[in-house]
């Protein structure tokens, strides 16, 4: 079956620097990914997400990019914010959908 | 929050009890999800249902079982709670024509004794 891997696990950068999470999964098969962003207490949050027919995908200061030849994708934060600091989780998945496996996730801590 | 409640938020409870935890939509959702979420695992799928009486096995199924009697509710039962079911329990709904795209609710935090 599928199986996602995410790095790092904990991620600090300075408020205004670029954040990069990665993930890499292991079912050719899969081609739907999304991020989801966890705040304490909370459930998780879609933010962004691509397909397999796509490599790039942005929305103001969040992108997510795609290789499906490494089978690899990663978030990418930019002017990080002090909002930003939560868990994010990455995820992949087939057409049916019904077999969404997640990465352990990455706390990330924008320090002002 | 795309109309998804869970109940109870929190329950203690004790080993060998039954427990249910039940997940309530309010837009009409086909698909439904139970997930378990603990340390180092991220969240990992326990059962699902495609409609109502429709459901089927996740990852991590074994010592649950799920019932869905009407479109709107989605019920986790734990017939004999174990300590390792001291989890948060996350209800999803995947929305008519998003192609995927899972929403969650706010969860339930369950612990065992």
């Amino acid at each position: 079956g599928e199986n996602v891997e995410q790095h790092p696990s904990t991620l600090s950068v300075q408020e205004g620097d670029s954040a990069v999470i990665k993930c890499t999964y292991s079912d050719s098969a899969s081609n739907y990914f999304p991020w989801y962003k966890q705040e304490l207490g909370k459930g998780p949050q879609l933010i962004i997400d691509i397909r397999s027919n796509v490599g790039e995908k942005k929305d103001q200061r969040i992108a997510v990019t795609l290789n499906k030849t490494a089978k690899h994708f990663s978030l990418h934060i930019t002017e990080t914010q002090p909002e930003d600091s939560a868990v994010y989780f990455c995820a992949a998945s087939n057409l049916d959908g019904q077999n969404f496996v997640f990465g352990p996730g990455t706390r990330l801590s924008v320090l002002p | 929050d795309a109309g998804i409640t869970q109940s109870p938020r929190h329950k203690v409870t004790e080993t060998g009890t039954p427990v249910t935890l039940r997940c309530h939509q309010t837009e009409n959702h086909r698909y439904m999800y139970w997930y378990r979420q603990d340390p180092g695992h991220g969240l990992r799928l326990i059962h699902y249902s495609y409609g109502v009486k429709d459901t089927d096995k996740g990852e991590v199924s074994d010592g649950y079982s799920v019932s869905r009697s009407k479109t709107e509710d989605f019920l986790l039962t734990l017939e004999s709670a174990t300590s390792s079911q001291t989890s948060v329990y996350f209800c999803a709904i995947e929305q008519a024509g998003s192609a995927n795209e899972q929403f969650f609710g706010p969860g339930t935090r369950l612990t065992v004794l």
